[in-house]
């Protein structure tokens, strides 16, 4: 089965450009999250999705952030204009949740960014 | 909001040495998971403990989850090469009703010296 897919892999731009991470969870999950990662920050979470419904976006950054869940199978996070700082790797995880039930969470390979 | 906090950040051991990594919440946790990212790699699940005092095993690897449902410790028996990459602890509140937002430790980097 494929996992959680993420794209692209590695992403360089220049600062004040636009970048979009796309992400498709494995079929059948109804929760995706997007975390970004940094040395400083750790695992940070910045937005998800409960039935393609965002629950709780209070991790994105500012207005320069947005994600948005069309449907159950496909997922973006656009940062527009990318500065330096927003350099990190971006990782898509999706599970399964039952109730109440915290699922195991399933990550993507991720997306590094680079801004120059 | 949540905090989620591991000690130590970065750990050196021997090969054959033990090691144990601390995850402290600032506020109950409905459950508490593990993960383990290896270097350039994604986080992986290793397992979630759901009940307070909870206990579980994975061949060296031992987990528990404090009576208080905030805090949890991972121990590593007799590391190997194998066992080198970054671990993770991440649980939901204990509060957070129908939808709930699993936050992430900064994480314990482990280097197993051969």
């Amino acid at each position: 089965d494929a996992g959680v897919i993420q794209s692209p892999r590695h992403e360089v731009t220049e600062m004040g450009q636009e970048v979009t991470l796309r992400c498709k969870p494995i079929s059948g999950h109804n929760s995706l999250f997007w975390y970004r990662q940094t040395m400083m920050r750790g695992l940070e979470l910045l937005i998800y999705f409960n039935n393609n419904v965002p629950i709780d976006d209070s991790g994105m950054p500012e207005d320069r952030f947005s994600a948005k869940m069309p449907n159950a199978s496909f997922s973006t996070l656009k940062i527009q204009p990318s500065e330096p700082r927003d350099s990190a790797v971006y990782f898509c995880a999706s599970d399964l949740r039952l109730a109440l039930n915290t699922g195991e969470l399933f990550f993507g390979e991720g997306s590094r960014l680079t801004v120059l | 909001g949540q905090q989620v906090m591991q000690i130590p950040q970065y750990q050196h051991v021997q090969e054959g040495e033990d090691f144990t990594t601390y995850c402290n919440s600032s506020t109950t946790l409905s459950n508490i998971q593990w993960y383990k990212q290896r270097p350039g790699g994604h986080p992986v699940f290793l397992i979630q403990l759901v009940k307070s005092g909870e206990v579980k095993k994975q061949k060296r690897l031992t987990f528990q989850f404090g009576e208080a449902k905030k805090n949890s410790s991972l121990h590593i028996t007799a590391t190997q090469t194998t066992d080198v990459g970054t671990y993770f602890c991440a649980g939901p509140p204990g509060d957070s009703g129908g939808y709930q937002k699993v936050t992430f430790g900064i994480g314990t980097k482990l280097q197993v010296i051969p």
